[in-house]
């Protein structure tokens, strides 16, 4: 069945370090893949968004993910977080029937 | 410029009293979605509208229906809630397999 894995629930760094999360997804057929960002009470906010082409996407607020065909991943980087970066950050893949496929999600702290 | 608009963003109910949620877009999208987001949780599809073809999701509850009456409106309708309907409701557009957009949720509370 189709799935997306997001191996951490709550990550925790420092203001100014680098950052990465994870996502995994299974089912072989190279599916369209998100990210998405949620801060507490709002809805959700695309960062970006990987169909095909180039394996290393950019994305809004400085974020990049990097398309792994091979490791069936798709994992976002930013090089330098900022305190206001902290929030829920969502994994998608492309369902079937226009459907989109969540991961469990990351929550991400800063620290100062 | 809002693209996803919900209503309310806030909404209390009491157990058991019909609640009506609303969603309109101002995309053109000919897909609109209703997800169920619980704390802590991943958004949960309910169903989704292509153009007027309604998919209702295998496990959404009968209690959960909706309609869509033009493309650029779609509203949530949930017959009795309960306790455990609480929750933020997500409304979202797509233009058919490419991403989707969503609003801003709206909180619902049951008392």
């Amino acid at each position: 069945a189709q799935s997306v894995t997001q191996p951490d629930i709550h990550i925790t760094v420092s203001e100014g370090a680098s950052l990465e999360l994870r996502c995994n997804y299974s089912y072989g057929a190279t599916p369209y893949l998100f990210w998405y960002v949620q801060s507490p009470g709002q809805g959700l906010q695309l960062l970006l968004k990987y169909f095909s082409g180039d394996t290393l996407v950019q994305g809004i607020k400085g974020f990049e993910a990097e398309f792994k065909r091979s490791q069936s991943s798709f994992n976002l980087r930013k090089p330098s977080v900022h305190w206001s970066d902290a929030a829920e950050y969502f994994c998608a893949r492309s369902g079937g029937y226009n459907k989109l496929i969540f991961g469990a999600g990351t929550r991400l702290a800063v620290h100062p | 410029d809002a693209m996803v608009i919900q209503n309310p963003r806030y909404q209390v109910t009491q157990f058991g009293k019909p609640v009506t949620l609303s969603c309109s877009q101002t995309l053109n999208h000919n897909v609109m979605y209703w997800y169920q987001q619980k704390s802590s949780q991943a958004p949960k599809l309910l169903f989704h509208y292509y153009d007027k073809d309604f998919n209702n999701e295998a496990d959404t509850p009968d209690n959960f229906q909706s309609r869509r009456p033009n493309t650029s409106f779609c509203f949530l309708d949930i017959r009795s809630p309960g306790l455990g309907d609480a929750a933020m409701y997500l409304c979202a557009t797509s233009s058919g397999g490419a991403e989707a957009f969503f609003g801003q949720g709206t909180r619902l509370t049951v008392v």
